[in-house]
Order: C-alpha cells, then sequence, then structure tokens
C-alpha cells in the first residue's frame, strides 16, 4: 500500500487528452511539492514533472502537472503511442522523513 | 553529457553482503545530494536512502536501517550502497538518482538487479 494513491491504469485513444490522478494527505503532497516520473518499458524512470507544475528542459509541453491541497495530477494532452508507460507521482513525507512515490500507473495507449 | 551507471549487482543468498556502485559523469558529483532507489520485479518505485554532498549526512527508509549503508567518494566520482543482512524482499533493481530540479531525481542510472535467493 503506497503513501500516494494512483490508479492502477489509465487508458486514451492517440491524440486525446488523459489526465492521471495522484492523492496524498498533509504529510506530504499537501505541504511540499509534487513530482512525476516517467518510466517506458524496460527502462530506468525519467523526471517529467517537478515543483507540481513544471517541465524538465526537452519534456514537451504536452505534458503538465497541477496541484491542489493533497492531490496532484499530470495531464497528456495530444497522446502518443510513444507516451505508453508507468507513471509514478512521488512528493517528500514528514511522517516517514523521505520521499515517498504512487504505486504508478500503466498509462494504454489504444 | 550527465550519466550515472551502476554495477556489482547479482545473486546473494539470504544473509549475504553485497555492495553495488554507480559512477558519476558529466556533472560535479561533489555538488550534489545522491540517492538509492529500489524496484521490485513488477512493483513500484520504493526510496532506500539518500546522502548529502559531502557525505556528513545519510538517511534511510525504516525497512533498510541498520543493514544498509550509503557512502560516496567524490575523488572517484562514485556513490555506493553497502547492503548487508540481505532478505529476499531486497531483491530488486537498484538505481542510483541525482537530486536536481527543485528536489527532484534527475537523472536515473539504468539500474543493477539484486537477487536474494538460496
Amino acid at each position: 500500500q503506497s503513501v500516494l494513491t494512483q490508479p492502477p491504469s489509465a487508458s486514451a485513444t492517440p491524440g486525446q487528452r488523459v489526465t492521471i490522478s495522484c492523492s496524498g494527505s498533509s504529510s506530504n503532497i499537501g505541504s511540499y511539492h509534487a513530482f512525476w516520473y516517467q518510466q517506458l518499458p524496460g527502462r530506468a524512470p525519467k523526471l517529467l514533472i517537478y515543483n507540481n507544475n513544471q517541465r524538465p528542459s526537452g519534456v514537451p509541453d504536452r505534458f503538465s502537472g497541477s496541484k491542489s491541497g493533497t492531490s496532484a495530477s499530470l495531464a497528456i494532452s495530444g497522446l502518443r503511442s510513444e507516451d505508453e508507460a508507468d507513471y509514478y507521482c512521488a512528493a517528500w513525507d514528514d511522517s516517514l522523513r523521505g520521499p515517498v512515490f504512487g504505486g504508478g500507473s500503466k498509462l494504454t495507449v489504444l | 553529457e550527465v550519466q550515472l551507471v551502476e554495477s556489482g549487482g547479482g545473486l546473494v543468498q539470504p544473509g549475504g553482503s553485497l555492495r553495488v556502485s554507480c559512477a558519476a559523469s558529466g556533472f560535479t558529483f561533489s555538488s550534489y545530494w545522491m540517492h538509492w532507489v529500489r524496484q521490485a520485479p513488477g512493483k513500484g518505485l520504493v526510496w532506500v536512502s539518500r546522502i548529502n554532498s559531502d557525505g556528513s549526512s545519510t538517511s534511510y527508509v525504516d525497512s533498510v536501517k541498520g543493514r544498509f549503508t550509503i557512502s560516496r567518494d567524490n575523488a572517484k566520482n562514485t556513490l555506493y550502497l553497502q547492503m548487508n543482512s540481505l532478505r529476499a524482499e531486497d531483491t530488486a533493481v537498484y538505481y542510483c538518482a541525482r537530486e536536481g530540479l527543485g528536489g527532484g531525481f534527475d537523472p536515473w542510472g539504468q539500474g543493477t538487479l539484486v537477487t536474494v535467493s538460496s
């Protein structure tokens, strides 16, 4: 059971927009920045969003993040087949005194 | 190019020890905090440990406290994770990651597989 709760799966067709949610608490997302990571099949994770809504250089603007209260969301617009991956949210957690990850959401592009 | 390359994974018996390494290049290693994150087969990501830039401060997830030790050699641009008293539940791919933008992990190494089994 992960501290941050994500839906196990999401799906959409190419060109559509999909949103993945991440629910936390006052000890993590409610007090700290949220991060999102993309893990392509068989690959290492890659930072996708930092500080709730900032994109590292090279990440397409099709990817966007937001945060409200104790929840965060990742939105992907103009979905492409290469976006098929596992997506993880993360945040610092006061109770655990370390970073925590969500359980991951597997995105399928139909 | 900023790069992290892990090595040292393998098969070890329960109760055994293993040290994995992470060689850094393309950036000033001594300026960054570093982390280890693991991923059990078919499972999600779990943060394991972190070390500050000069190695004077470390922290661990509760499940590895007292068994794992993170360290670094800034002269060799290398991060280490010494794992003792290994258990089957420690079986995972171990990734090293640099703490960068806003505290996010970027980049990550390619990972090294540690299998604990008799």
